[in-house]
């Protein structure tokens, strides 16, 4: 059975950092492509950062970008989320997931199939 | 902002067909996948790819795409169906992951 499991949320003040994990089983981890996304309460989700099956290949939101790390150590199948000079806007439910690419000479796609339950990361003074 | 549009809200009368559109340019290169989430609850993916349904995911639920707009189409529509529906694909550029704003489904 597949499953992740976040961890590492928690309140935090602005300009603070926080490291979210997310520990996963039931699958070879450093065969897949990983990413985080958050939600703000009430609102919808929005892309966070992508990282390739082996840590090379990373990428982020502008809305993050030079504020948080995404990263993963295979032989312990986990993801990492490091984020640093947290602001307001960050305060959110963080989820990993799972990321399929398909690409094929015709067509090119990706999707997300198996998703944590989540962390809460609040960010107030 | 999005790069993907979708209608804030949609509904349904039950038992009837219901269509939720996803509109963005980069729907012209990639292909849109579909998200079902339940207040409280993680997302669960529904539609990925031309029209493919992950297991367990009744078919009922079926996706299309044509231009610039994907659509998730959910035949007879029961009241477990009543939640919130987001798309998912690449922005113009290929290098960024991007949501839809979500639609929130009733179901009548």
């Amino acid at each position: 059975e597949v499953q992740l499991v976040e961890s590492g949320g928690g309140l935090v003040q602005p300009g603070g950092s926080l490291r979210l994990s997310c520990g996963v089983s039931g699958f070879p981890f450093s065969s897949y492509e990983m990413s985080w996304v958050r939600q703000t309460p009430g609102k919808g989700l929005e892309w966070v950062s992508y990282i390739s099956d082996g840590g090379f290949g990373t990428y982020y939101a502008d809305s993050v970008k030079g504020r948080f790390t995404i990263s993963r150590d295979n032989a312990k199948n986990s993801l990492y989320l490091q984020m640093n000079s947290l602001r307001d806007e960050d305060t959110a439910v963080y989820y990993c997931a799972r990321v399929v690419i398909v690409a094929t000479s015709s067509v090119f796609y990706d999707y997300f199939d198996y998703w944590g339950q989540g962390t809460l990361v609040t960010v107030s003074s | 902002s999005y790069e993907l549009t979708q209608d804030p809200s949609v509904s349904v009368a039950l038992g009837q067909t219901v269509r939720i559109t996803c509109q963005g340019d980069s729907l012209r290169r990639y292909y849109a996948s579909w998200y079902k989430q339940k207040p409280g609850q993680a997302p669960v993916l529904v539609i990925y790819g031309k029209d493919n349904r992950p297991s367990g995911i009744p078919d009922r639920l079926s996706g299309s795409s044509s231009g610039n707009t994907a659509s998730l189409t959910i035949t007879g529509a029961q009241a477990e169906d009543e939640a919130d529906y987001y798309c998912h694909s690449r922005d113009s550029s290929g290098e960024h992951l991007v949501f839809g704003g979500g639609t929130k489904l009733t179901v009548l």
